[in-house]
């Protein structure tokens, strides 16, 4: 069965440094996996995602990820921290496409809360 | 264009009582997802469908859980005699085909509190 677990249920960090967020997960599989964030009453936005291919995933704001297999880590990172950044973040991993499923949901951390220090 | 609507955003109902949430998925998506997001707890999948059909149930925390969806747009989940531990946010999301090639957008959810 896969899991996902995100260290640190709140990071804070000041505005202009570097954001890293944790993700480990496990699979039995190769995974697909995701980075979503969830602004104040809002729904959750896809952030980027790893499939296959290459190991470094970029993605929207400036975020980026990268896929390690040999640490089961799919940590996330933003090289300055803006205080529009400050939202919670979910990372998620799916096995689906491998077991056959196809379209089964997602399998989501807890989530960390990223907050953002003027 | 219009992205997947929830409602009610809120809803506030007594222990034992029954309710309805709402979800419209985008206009042409076929899958639609159901997730639980408790406090504490982060988020649970719960759902499934593919058109009109949900292939796996065994998402639903209990008996009391059922969802639907009709004419391949819009799904109703239904909570009956709701339990205090039902409080949570309940969140939608639609794709345009099965899969995870393809994005799952989420909806605003809708916030249930069981007194």
């Amino acid at each position: 069965a896969q899991s996902v677990t995100q260290l640190g249920s709140h990071v804070s960090v000041s505005e202009g440094a570097l954001v890293l967020l944790r993700c480990n997960y496990s699979s039995s599989v190769p995974p697909y996996l995701f980075w979503y964030v969830q602004y104040p009453n809002q729904g959750l936005q896809l952030l980027l995602k790893y499939t296959t291919g290459a190991t470094l995933v970029k993605g929207i704001n400036g975020f980026e990820a990268e896929f390690k297999k040999s640490e089961t880590s799919f940590h996330l990172t933003k090289p300055s921290a803006h205080m529009s950044d400050a939202a919670e973040y979910f990372c998620a991993v799916s096995e689906s496409e491998y077991s056959g499923g196809g379209a089964d949901g997602l399998t989501f951390g807890k989530g960390t809360h990223l907050i953002i220090q003027p | 264009g219009a992205g997947v609507s929830q409602s009610p955003s809120n809803k506030v109902t007594e222990k034992g009582k029954d309710v309805e949430l709402r979800c419209d998925p985008i206009s042409g998506h076929t899958a639609l997802y159901w997730y639980r997001q408790s406090l504490g707890q982060g988020l649970e999948f719960l759902i499934y469908f593919q058109g009109n059909s949900a292939p796996d149930k065994s998402g639903l925390p209990s008996d009391r859980f059922s969802a639907e969806r009709t004419g391949g747009s819009v799904s109703t989940l239904t909570i009956q005699r709701t339990q205090q531990e039902d409080s949570a946010v309940y969140l939608c999301a639609s794709s345009l085909h099965p899969g995870l090639t393809y994005e799952q957008y989420f909806g605003p959810g809708t916030r249930l509190t069981v007194t």
